[in-house]
């Protein structure tokens, strides 16, 4: 069975300061790996995803995340935050098993960008 | 175009009710979740179906009864409504098979037990 672990519950930032959101995940075969936002009274949407290939991906509003087989992670970033990005964000992996795909979320952590 | 909808988007209902949530997605995917949301922001699955056929149940008290009609709409009821049962329920869909488990997700469901 796999899991997900985001370590960090809250993160605060001022405004144009780099960030990273942290997530590592455990699971014995492959998985696909992704990155969910969620703004305040919205559902999630994907920010980005690792499938195969390069190991640094970019996604949406200027966001990327490394993985890291050596180090089960899956780190999200972004080199100068907006206010705007105040929002819930979910790491979560995904398995194939049984004939679909299980999706496995973390619990999210909470970036607050300060003025 | 709303990818994935669900209604109502608010409900507030006393103790003892049976409520209903209503999800429809016009993506063509096959499979459809539904997800509960703790006031901690806590994601947690609770039934998939795929193409009408239930593929994941979790230990979801039997007061909660999902129903597809159809690979494109998954419907929650409720019977019997605790105040344990006050959360926000998410819809989601996915294309399984050849897919990844990306899901997409409706706006969410917010229901409060009185």
């Amino acid at each position: 069975a796999q899991s997900v672990t985001q370590l960090d519950s809250q993160v605060p930032v001022f405004e144009e300061a780099p960030v990273e959101l942290r997530c590592n995940y455990s699971s014995s075969v492959s998985v696909y790996l992704f990155w969910y936002v969620q703004y305040p009274n919205q559902g999630l949407q994907l920010l980005l995803k690792y499938l195969s290939g390069s190991t640094l991906v970019k996604g949406i509003n200027g966001f990327e995340a490394e993985f890291n087989k050596s180090q089960t992670s899956f780190h999200l970033r972004k080199p100068s935050v907006h206010i705007s990005d105040t929002a819930e964000y979910f790491c979560a992996v995904s398995l194939y098993s049984g004939g679909y795909q299980k999706v496995t979320f973390g619990t999210g952590t909470k970036l607050q960008v300060i003025p | 175009d709303t990818a994935v909808s669900q209604t109502p988007k608010y409900l507030v209902t006393q103790m003892g009710n049976d409520k209903s949530i209503k999800c429809e997605q016009n993506l063509g995917h096959d499979t459809m979740y539904w997800y509960k949301q703790d006031s901690k922001k806590f994601l947690k699955i609770m039934f998939s179906y795929n193409n009408k056929e239930l593929i994941i149940n979790e230990t979801v008290p039997n007061r909660f009864s999902p129903k597809s009609p159809d690979k494109a709409h998954l419907n929650l009821h409720i019977n019997s409504l605790e105040l344990g049962d006050s959360a926000v329920y998410f819809c989601a869909s996915s294309q399984d098979g050849v897919g990844t488990g990306e899901l997409f997700f409706g706006e969410g469901s917010r229901l409060t037990v009185l």
